[in-house]
């Protein structure tokens, strides 16, 4: 399958600061790729769609100035944490779309999980 | 909004015994994707499917895609331990390229 790189693995930040998190398609070019926050022992929460050279589109509760994301590269998308707090503690992960209709599939990074101290 | 329900949330089972869950939702999907998680890791994809009525196997997994479109089913045959793990559904919201992920199934299985 096709590999997604997520980094870093794990990271810890003191209040108030901003973290970025990388997500890279290593063998493929990927228009679209989606951020997710996972909670634990819960399921994954879709955050965002990150397109490649536009904006990207926030569901519903999220905070776009609060997760910066932008999708500079067919095969970049970087999620910046702004002013974390502790709230914001959480496993943040990645996919990259694949493919086209009837045949597309998602790849995901091996995730970040975030403490705010 | 749209919700993708797991079922069963957990189980135990024995080696060597065949394990079966389903996901299901009130909405239509136009794709369903079925993934396995570990701890502290992204969920790895298992098997793809497209079309309804769709059955598809990869190794010892087998998923379909539900007649209604708005259910798919799992199995796993003859479990082995490195079976455990976060069994999860996802679906394509129709219109759009997003996926909705299910609420998981946790798998267990005794040596």
């Amino acid at each position: 399958g096709a590999v997604v790189s997520q980094h870093p693995s794990w990271v810890i930040c003191k209040s108030g600061t901003s973290v970025k998190i990388e997500c890279r398609s290593l063998d493929f070019q990927a228009t679209t790729m989606f951020w997710y926050r996972q909670f634990p022992k819960q399921s994954l929460m879709l955050m965002a769609t990150s397109n490649e050279g536009s904006k990207a589109t926030y569901e519903q509760g999220v905070e776009k100035d609060k997760f910066l994301i932008n999708h500079a590269s067919l095969t970049l998308s970087t999620l910046t944490v702004t002013s974390a707090h502790p709230e914001d503690s959480s496993f943040y992960i990645c996919s990259a779309r694949i493919g086209g209709q009837g045949n597309e599939k998602l790849f995901f990074g091996s995730g970040t999980q975030l403490s705010v101290l | 909004g749209q919700q993708l329900n797991q079922s069963p949330q957990s189980m135990f089972i024995q080696e060597g015994e065949d394990v079966s869950m389903n996901c299901t939702s009130s909405s239509i999907f136009n794709t369903w994707l079925w993934y396995k998680q570990d701890p502290g890791e992204g969920p790895v994809l298992l098997i793809a499917l497209y079309k309804a009525g769709e059955l598809t196997s990869n190794g010892r997994l087998t998923a379909q895609f539900g007649i209604t479109r708005k259910d798919s089913f799992l199995n796993i045959s003859a479990s082995i331990p490195s079976d455990v793990g976060i069994y999860f559904c996802a679906g394509r919201v129709s219109g759009t390229y997003k996926y909705i992920f299910g609420t998981g199934t946790r798998l267990k299985v005794l040596a």
